[in-house]
């Protein structure tokens, strides 16, 4: 059973551009979270979907950020106009709809902005 | 709202000492506690995970007690080695509401 991925790993944009991060949720996982990670941070949560649902969104910088997590295919992390700030590990865990605290993560999307 | 302190590191232990990582919290209700791992470049993985008071969860021989009385939630080993060597984050959750709570982390660096 394939755990949660993510892609890129790495992804280097310059300020300006946007950024997408994919994520694609352990089988059985119709819940996907998405954190952000910043250096010497602990997680902070940004965002929780269920297929095509955004059910909460409150930790989501209101500008520039979205999300989705289409009925087919994986979630989506949408930074438009990048900035110095955004750089960041940015995190991706799913879960089942039964135990949703119990998180399982990716290994993470490292963005840099130059 | 829910909140969740650790212990500062760096934790600096040779290798076969005992370790604590201290954890407490602040929620409302009766959370699920959990600790997460993550060694250096990779993402968390959960380590152990306890759901009421009492309870004590364990792994690969890293254990932790839900102490309702103390708000507390310490990772403990007996014998520490090299390849323990990684950031711990303690992290709280409520059944029904999906977001996780997580401290800073503390980072653990075992030396032979």
């Amino acid at each position: 059973n394939a755990g949660v991925m993510q892609n890129p790993r790495h992804l280097v944009r310059r300020r300006g551009q946007e950024a997408r991060l994919r994520c694609s949720p352990m089988k059985g996982h119709s819940h996907v979270y998405w954190y952000r990670q910043l250096p010497e941070e602990g997680l902070k949560f940004m965002v929780y979907l269920q297929k095509e649902n955004i059910i909460d969104e409150s930790g989501m910088p209101k500008e520039r950020f979205s999300a989705e997590f289409p009925k087919e295919g994986p979630s989506i992390l949408r930074i438009q106009q990048v900035v110095r700030g955004d750089s960041a590990a940015y995190f991706c865990a799913s879960s089942p709809p039964s135990e949703g605290y119990e998180q399982y993560f990716g290994p993470g999307t490292r963005l840099t902005v130059t | 709202g829910d909140s969740v302190t650790q212990m500062e590191g760096p934790v600096t232990l040779s290798e076969e000492a005992f370790l604590t990582i201290n954890c407490t919290y602040t929620a409302t209700g009766y959370p699920s506690l959990f600790w997460y791992v993550q060694y250096p470049g990779e993402g968390l993985q959960l380590l152990l995970k306890a759901t009421k008071a009492d309870d004590k969860g364990s792994n690969k021989g890293f254990e932790a007690t839900y102490r309702k009385e103390t708000t507390s939630f310490h990772l403990e080993k007996g014998s520490v080695q090299v390849s323990d060597s990684a950031v711990y984050f303690c992290a709280l959750g409520h059944s029904g509401y999906s977001t996780l709570t997580f401290g800073k982390g503390t980072m653990l660096l075992v030396s032979p």
